[in-house]
């Protein structure tokens, strides 16, 4: 997991509360990435970014915004966290977009909403 | 379009023994295919992709998987289960060439390995 750092790694919270989840590169990648993964589903691309204040959706991004203000951190937001958002959540990094750069990923945060 | 199928969500050995985790997929186009490991409470860590070059790829700490156009199928093979290589293993798909946007993984499978 040596260049990415995910914060806080573990977070329990009610239904209702705003929630904010970091992640922070050393490796200075363009490509970032959420994914949320939940048994049976394996990971499901929620939110991506191609560079400073670029972001776009990906497969699941009801419920979820992202920001991307420098070149090093990841933010992904749940403005009103509901029980269906308990999972765990990985950022993933990659120097380019093309399906054959490899992504590398931090240790997840798990996030449970009670 | 596309879609990656893990046949089997569990798969058990024992120490010494040969791993098989059975992976297919669909593809509109030429795939390019990777199989990633994940720990316990870890992040996933590749450990061979292949893209269009050799059919039989290698990868790290002994895993090889064989592209078979005909079948569409990537298995994940290893001669020798060690303890270490407990863990969830996913293979995901996309199209060559295509962006990291559109990658699918699959539901994983859970290997077990038994002294």
């Amino acid at each position: 997991d040596a260049g990415i750092t995910q914060s806080p790694r573990h977070k329990v919270t009610e239904t209702g509360t705003p929630v904010t989840l970091r992640c922070h590169q050393t490796e200075n990648h363009r490509y970032m990435y959420w994914y949320r993964q939940d048994p049976g589903h394996g990971l499901r691309l929620i939110h991506y970014s191609y560079g400073v204040k670029d972001t776009d959706k990906g497969e699941v991004s009801d419920g979820y915004s992202v920001s991307r203000s420098k070149t090093e951190d990841f933010l992904l937001t749940l403005e009103s966290a509901t029980s269906s958002q308990t999972s765990v959540y990985f950022c993933a990094i990659s120097e380019s977009r093309v399906g054959a750069n490899v992504l590398t990923f931090g240790a997840g945060s798990r996030l449970t909403v009670l | 379009a596309q879609s990656v199928t893990q046949l089997d969500s569990h798969v058990s050995v024992s120490e010494g023994t040969p791993v098989l985790l059975r992976c297919n997929y669909s593809s509109s186009y030429s795939p390019s295919l990777f199989w990633y490991v994940q720990h316990p409470n870890k992040g996933l860590q590749l450990l061979l992709k292949y893209t269009s070059a050799a059919t039989l790829v290698k990868g790290i700490n002994g895993f090889e998987a064989e592209f078979k156009k005909r079948e569409t199928s990537f298995h994940l093979t290893k001669p020798s289960a060690h303890m270490s290589d407990a863990a969830e293993y996913f293979c995901v798909v996309t199209f060559s060439g295509g962006s990291n946007y559109n990658l699918t993984f699959g539901k994983g499978t859970l290997l077990t390995v038994n002294p």
